[in-house]
């Protein structure tokens, strides 16, 4: 079966710090894509970052990256320098059956304390 | 305006009752999916189209059917709605593989 596992329900992070959501898939196909997605109070989903598998540089947006390990099948999102902005359930998702599904993780709702 | 527009916002309805939840999208994307989201379970597939005459069943099909009007429209029902079925729901249009899926607002349905 093909699966993505959040396994961090809740994180906590202090303003100005860094925090690593993580994330691990599991698929049989060579050819994939990697996403994380954040959902804020208000519902609406917002692409944080994505990562093709074929690329071995690890992907960044800003204060967002992550760490891609294609033999270990994880993919983990750091977000540094944390803002109140920040808090939301983020959600890591794999497109898989030759492109055509995003399947996602269960999500991990993010606290940023002040 | 979004560019993919779900209708309604919220919703509450009675066990027993039909149900349908409009989506319309302005991006031109010829696939639409229509996905639930439940506490601890992330997203997951109901249905999805890539084009008005294909349709295809996703994990969790059971219990809903889909109509693709058009190129922009992919409506979802619940033809005898059960309190399972609350969930948030949200439709996405993608413009082919491997490309970003855009999402909708979300719809928040309780049956009681």
């Amino acid at each position: 079966a093909q699966t993505v596992t959040q396994s961090q329900p809740e994180m906590s992070v202090q303003e100005a710090e860094t925090v690593t959501l993580s994330c691990t898939y599991d698929t049989s196909e060579s050819d994939y894509y990697l996403f994380w997605y954040k959902q804020p109070p208000s519902r609406q989903m917002i692409l944080v970052i994505r990562q093709e598998a074929y690329k071995q540089q690890n992907a960044t947006e800003n204060r967002f990256s992550v760490n891609f390990q294609k033999a270990a099948k994880s993919f983990s999102l750091k977000i540094s320098d944390s803002q109140l902005g920040d808090a939301a359930m983020y959600f890591c998702a794999c497109m898989m059956e030759y492109g055509n599904k995003l399947v996602f993780g269960a999500g991990t709702i993010l606290r940023v304390k002040s | 305006d979004a560019d993919v527009t779900q209708t309604p916002r919220n919703r509450i309805t009675k066990t027993g009752k039909r149900i349908m939840l409009e989506c319309s999208q302005t991006k031109g994307h010829d696939r639409m999916y229509w996905y639930r989201q439940d506490p601890g379970l992330g997203l997951r597939l109901i249905y999805y189209s890539f084009d008005v005459k294909d349709i295809n069943k996703g994990e969790i099909s059971d219990g809903y059917s889909v109509s693709r009007q058009a190129q922009a429209k992919f409506s979802l029902s619940l033809e005898s709605a059960i309190p399972n079925q609350t969930a948030l729901y949200f439709c996405a249009t993608q413009l082919g593989q491997y490309t970003e899926a855009f999402f909708g607002q979300g719809t928040r349905l309780t049956v009681v």
